[in-house]
C-alpha cells in the first residue's frame, strides 16, 4: 500500500521559517517524483515544487523560488519542505503527493498525503 | 501563466448527470487529470491522462477532452459525490503544474 504521511500541524510568527516532512512507504522512493501542494484557507490548489528523489533534482514555482527548499533523504524515504520568511499569505494547508506514473512529468499526482497546516500569525 | 477556467459551482438531483468543464487554451494538447476533494479531506485522484479512471473509482466518473475544454462527467450523482473537484495539467515546455479554481458540486 503506497502511503505519504506528513508531519504535523504548526504555528509560526512571521518572518519565520517552517519545514514539513513527507515519509513514503509502500513503493521505491527514488522511482517516482514528489509534488508539494498548498491550500490556503477556503482556496484552491496551488502547485508549489517537485523534487527527483534518485538526484535531487527540484522544480520551484516561480513565485517561491528564494524562499522554496525541498530536500530528501533517501536512507528514510522522506521529503523535506522548507519555507521561508513566513507571512500571513503562507497560511494553508499543505500537502506532498507522488507522482502516479513514473512519466518524469506529465502523471497525475496520486496518492497524497494526508495534509499539514501551517499557520502564521504574530 | 496558463489559467484554467471552472465553473465555481454546479448543483445536480440524485441520479441525475453533473458536467464540470475545465478551459484552457488549446488543452486538447495536453494531458488533463481531475480531483476530487471533499471537505477535511486530501485530494483524491479520479480521472487521469484525460479519460482514465484509476481503480477503484466508480464507472460513473469519466472524462473527455475537445478543442479547449476537458470535461468530468458524474453520471447518476448519488449524495457522496459532493464534493470540490479540480482538473489539471503540466505544461512541458515551462515544466510547470496547473489547476484549475476549482468547481463545488451541490447534489440538491
Amino acid at each position: 500500500q503506497v502511503l505519504l504521511v506528513q508531519s504535523g500541524a504548526e504555528m509560526k510568527k512571521p518572518g519565520a521559517s517552517v519545514k514539513v516532512s513527507c515519509k513514503a512507504s509502500g513503493y521505491t522512493f527514488t522511482s517516482y517524483l514528489v509534488h508539494w501542494v498548498r491550500q490556503a484557507p477556503g482556496q484552491g490548489l496551488e502547485w508549489m515544487a517537485t523534487i527527483d528523489p534518485s538526484n535531487g533534482r527540484t522544480n520551484y514555482a516561480q513565485k517561491l523560488q528564494g524562499r522554496l527548499t525541498l530536500t530528501r533523504d533517501t536512507s528514510t524515504s522522506t521529503v523535506y519542505m522548507d519555507l521561508s520568511s513566513l507571512t500571513s499569505k503562507d497560511t494553508a494547508i499543505y500537502y506532498c503527493a507522488k507522482e502516479a506514473v513514473a512519466t518524469g512529468g506529465n502523471s497525475a499526482f496520486d496518492p497524497w498525503g494526508q495534509g499539514s497546516l501551517v499557520t502564521v500569525s504574530s | 501563466s496558463y489559467v484554467l477556467t471552472q465553473p465555481p459551482s454546479v448543483s445536480v438531483a440524485p441520479g441525475k448527470t453533473a458536467t464540470i468543464t475545465c478551459g484552457g487554451n488549446n488543452i486538447q494538447s495536453q494531458s488533463v487529470h481531475w480531483y476530487q476533494q471533499k471537505p477535511g479531506q486530501a485530494p483524491l485522484l479520479v480521472i487521469s491522462y484525460d479519460s482514465d479512471r484509476p481503480s477503484g473509482i466508480p464507472e460513473r466518473f469519466s472524462g473527455s477532452i475537445s478543442g479547449d475544454t476537458a470535461t468530468l462527467t458524474i453520471s447518476r450523482v448519488e449524495a457522496g459525490d459532493e464534493a470540490d473537484y479540480y482538473c489539471q495539467l503540466w505544461i512541458h515546455s515551462r515544466d510547470e503544474y496547473f489547476f484549475g479554481s476549482g468547481t463545488k458540486v451541490t447534489v440538491l
